[in-house]
Order: C-alpha cells, then sequence, then structure tokens
C-alpha cells in the first residue's frame, strides 16, 4: 500500500538546523509531488513548501524563503525538509503528504516528526 | 484577515447533519477556488476528505463516505462540509485549505464535537 514514513523525533537548540526524511513506498516515487506541513501542539496546519521529485522543482512559503529547503534522493524514494536558523517557534510536528501534481489532494501523509527547539 | 476562517467549534448530535464553513477573505472570490478539506483526528496525521470547486467539477478521496460532501454558499463567500448521519467517529478537527497567491493556504480548523 502506498506509505510515507518518516524520520524519528529530534531535539535542537536554537539556531541549529534539523532534516527531517520522508520515505514512500507503494507507489512510483517521482510521479507525485511531495508537500511539507507542521503543526505545532494544539495548533492548526502550516504549509512550508512542496517539490517534484521527478524534475526536483520547488516552492516554499513566502515566510520560510531562505530557510528551509526540499530535497530528494530518487535512488531510495525518499524526500527530505530541512529547515535552518531554528527558534522555539519552529517546534512543531511536521508531515509530508503525497500529492497528485497541481492539486491539493494530499494523500496519504506521514506520521509526522515531532521537532523540538530547546536550549 | 486571515485568507480563511473557520469556526472554532461546532456541535452536533448523532444521526444529524453538520455543516462546517470556511470562510473566505473579503476579495477573495470563492467561485474561482478548488476547496479541499481534511480531517485529523487526535494523535493522528490529516486526512484527505475532498474538494470542491462546483457540482461538476469535484472530487471524493478514496475511501471517504458520499456522507461527507462538499458546497459552497456564494453570498457568504464560503466552502461548505457537510456531513449527515454523524457517527462518533466523526468527531475531530477538520481543516480547509485553497491555493491562493502561489501557497497552500489553511482555515485554522473547526473542532466538531458529535454528543
Amino acid at each position: 500500500q502506498v506509505q510515507l514514513v518518516q524520520s524519528g523525533a529530534e531535539v535542537k537548540k536554537p539556531g541549529a538546523s534539523v532534516k527531517v526524511s520522508c520515505k514512500a513506498s507503494g507507489y512510483t516515487f517521482t510521479t507525485y509531488d511531495i508537500n511539507w506541513v507542521r503543526q505545532a501542539t494544539g495548533q492548526g496546519l502550516e504549509w512550508l513548501g512542496w517539490m517534484n521529485p521527478y524534475s526536483g522543482d520547488t516552492g516554499y512559503a513566502q515566510k520560510f524563503q531562505g530557510r528551509v529547503a526540499l530535497t530528494r534522493d530518487t535512488s531510495i524514494s525518499t524526500a527530505y525538509m530541512e529547515l535552518s536558523s531554528l527558534t522555539s517557534e519552529d517546534t512543531a510536528v511536521y508531515y509530508c503528504a503525497r500529492t497528485v501534481r497541481t492539486t491539493g489532494w494530499f494523500d496519504p501523509w506521514g506520521q509526522g516528526t515531532l521537532v523540538t527547539v530547546s536550549s | 484577515q486571515a485568507v480563511l476562517t473557520q469556526p472554532s467549534s461546532l456541535s452536533a448530535s448523532p444521526g444529524a447533519s453538520a455543516s462546517l464553513t470556511c470562510t473566505l477573505r473579503s476579495g477573495i472570490n470563492v467561485g474561482t477556488y478548488n476547496i479541499y478539506w481534511f480531517h485529523q483526528k487526535p494523535g493522528s496525521p490529516p486526512q484527505y476528505l475532498l474538494r470542491y470547486k462546483s457540482d461538476s467539477d469535484k472530487q471524493q478521496g478514496s475511501g471517504v463516505p458520499s456522507r461527507f460532501s462538499g458546497s459552497k454558499d456564494a453570498s457568504a463567500n464560503a466552502g461548505i462540509l457537510l456531513i449527515s448521519g454523524l457517527q462518533s467517529e466523526d468527531e475531530a478537527d477538520y481543516y480547509c485549505m485553497i491555493w491562493h497567491s502561489s501557497t497552500w493556504v489553511f482555515g485554522g480548523g473547526t473542532k466538531l464535537t458529535v454528543l
């Protein structure tokens, strides 16, 4: 079945960077986009950006421009989200989601990765 | 003013219908947008429900029951998720989303309580 499995929880200090992975299985990795969304505890959903694994093309939310980088390794069907210059405001669960190209059909989602930023 | 506004909570009884609204900011015409809906249960990732643009342009998520449906209220400039025959398992947070200014934008979410 189609599945996205994310890497485990991370604890980082302010100013550091974090890289979360999202391994896809059950479908051809390069035929769907990957979107990244985060959710702080008790809060709503916030979109970070998208990536086309076939071309490597990306798009980012203006809020995260210059601080987030989406990459992939097609040989292992894995997408990555790296967020730099972390502050406590970045403490959240980060999700990847498979997306039918140019749509908002985000399905399925990964299980989420908790990133905690604390000194 | 937020791009998408959802009521923070809604309560309804089992077997009844619930209408969840997603109001677009003034100046953003709901008629031109695909409205996407997700729900999320505690401790789980969001799940895709459906897309609605019009009665002739809509799409149901895989395995999503037909008692979940979308519509729009042009007079209120809002997208609507209608859930009929409410079940206890429908208790969740519901989010709407649109593509606006090259960004996926989520509403703040509505917590639906079935009691």
